[in-house]
């Protein structure tokens, strides 16, 4: 089983909805990063928490750590085409600061 | 973007061949690493890299070996491709010290015929 799973494992929303993707550890959360991946091509990073009840915000993308749960979320807001992609989730579940661990990704599409 | 490049950017090769793939960096980062990225498993790491010389094994180190003998080059090699080696190889640099950001390469596409 995956150490880190990411829920859900596709979306499809209309362009200006609302969204929310869960990446949820087996292991304790050292840091989590999130990136987006456009179809075909490398990951850009969109942000990185690192401690629990952490809330970081660029443009219309929020993530939360709840250390608790070990879970992260990424909320959209008010969703656009240009957030179509693949989300991935990669975190340090071994507390060693020197690799991450990535979920499988959520594939996102944007309707208009 | 970050200084990292990958080559090739796609490469076909023959079952049994041997295939390195470089990683370049202009970052002086200290932590390199290699990715595998297959649908349903999502990036799966490979090797890892401390420092010069310093290397370190993965999840899926298996037919996979590399080398850095010098801070700005990873070379991944295969020793002998083979069919479940086809995917999509990224790169990524930096140091999860202090919280900072992992950058990614455009990634290399293999397939092995």
């Amino acid at each position: 089983s995956q150490e880190l799973e990411q829920s859900p494992q596709s979306l499809i929303v209309q362009e200006g909805k609302n969204l929310t993707i869960n990446c949820t550890s087996s292991k304790t959360l050292y840091g989590l990063y999130w990136y987006k991946q456009k179809y075909g091509e490398g990951l850009i990073f969109l942000m990185m928490l690192q401690k629990g009840g952490e809330e970081k915000s660029h443009e219309k993308i929020t993530a939360k750590l709840d250390e608790k749960k070990q879970q992260s979320s990424l909320h959209i807001t008010a969703s656009q085409p240009s957030h179509a992609g693949i989300y991935l989730c990669g975190a340090d579940i071994h507390g060693t600061a020197s690799k991450l661990t990535f979920g499988t990704g959520t594939r996102l599409q944007v309707t208009l | 973007d970050a200084g990292i490049t990958q080559s090739p950017r796609h490469k076909v090769t023959e079952t049994g061949t041997p295939v390195t793939l470089r990683c370049h960096q202009t970052e002086n980062h200290r932590y390199m690493y290699w990715y595998r990225q297959d649908p349903g498993h999502g990036l799966r790491l490979i090797h890892y890299s401390y420092g010069v010389k310093d290397t370190d094994k993965g999840e899926v180190s298996d037919g996979y070996s590399v080398s850095r003998s010098k801070t700005e080059d990873f070379l991944l090699t295969l020793e002998s491709a083979t069919s479940s080696q086809t995917s999509v190889y990224f790169c990524a640099i930096g140091s999860l010290v202090g919280g900072t950001e992992a950058f990614f390469g455009q990634g290399t596409r293999l397939t092995v015929v």
